[in-house]
């Protein structure tokens, strides 16, 4: 089973529309961290938001929005009112405590894709 | 500030060769992590150096291999070079260990192994 589920390959919106990425982990630790990260066709990726296991408060920044469920094990990410400059593939991780440190798992990625 | 950068940023190599990829992190992070990106694996953790020390591999073998300066510029490599290891390699670096903290990732290095 994969740690990191992002089942949506691919989503396809016209913009000013909301959407939302789906992102559902799976781990044994009770200390971990999540993540989500964006990558433009430039290639690199770019870090939105960091979520550690004990703190479930949901976010939001500016157009962006996270919500942290524990008992769901997900991490889900809202964009409102899309951009065509929000098109890119949208990635979420899961850090895991192992030797001292941690190990990230990413998820296989959510393609955005923003029609004017 | 800098970001973190990657030297060379294309590289074209044929099966059997060796190649050497290079990752400066941003001033004053210790911590540099290696990525392989491919379409059909996704983003996999190869590897993470902290303060000239491996911290964690992943499940790559033996021909990937890495290393950390004392200034933390990181570099990794990879022998007897297969068709497989085509890819984006992306290097990120962070204050502390990888996992917990902001990781800030690179450009990237597209490898094409012929």
């Amino acid at each position: 089973a994969q740690k990191v589920t992002q089942a949506q390959t691919e989503i396809s919106v016209v913009e000013k529309e909301d959407v939302t990425l789906d992102c559902v982990y799976e781990t044994r630790d009770t200390t971990y961290y999540l993540f989500w990260y964006k990558q433009p066709p430039s290639g690199e990726l770019v870090f939105l938001i960091r979520r550690n296991s004990f703190d479930e408060q949901n976010e939001i920044s500016g157009r962006y929005s996270w919500n942290f469920q524990k008992s769901t094990s997900s991490f889900n990410f809202t964009i409102t009112a899309s951009q065509v400059v929000d098109s890119a593939v949208y990635f979420c991780a899961l850090s895991e405590p192992a030797g001292g440190s941690y190990i990230p798992t990413f998820g296989r990625g959510t393609s955005l894709i923003v029609h004017p | 500030k800098a970001g973190v950068t990657q030297t060379p940023r294309y590289l074209i190599k044929t099966r059997g060769q060796q190649v050497t990829l290079s990752c400066s992190p941003i001033s004053g992070h210790r911590s540099v992590s290696w990525y392989q990106q491919t379409p059909g694996q996704g983003l996999q953790f190869l590897f993470e150096y902290f303060s000239e020390t491996q911290r964690n591999k992943g499940n790559f073998p033996g021909r990937f291999s890495g290393r950390q300066f004392s200034n933390s510029r990181s570099e990794m490599n990879v022998s007897t070079l297969e068709l497989g290891d085509s890819a984006l390699y992306l290097c990120a670096s962070s204050l502390g260990t990888s996992g917990e903290e902001t990781q800030y990732f690179g450009p990237g290095t597209r490898l094409l192994v012929l």
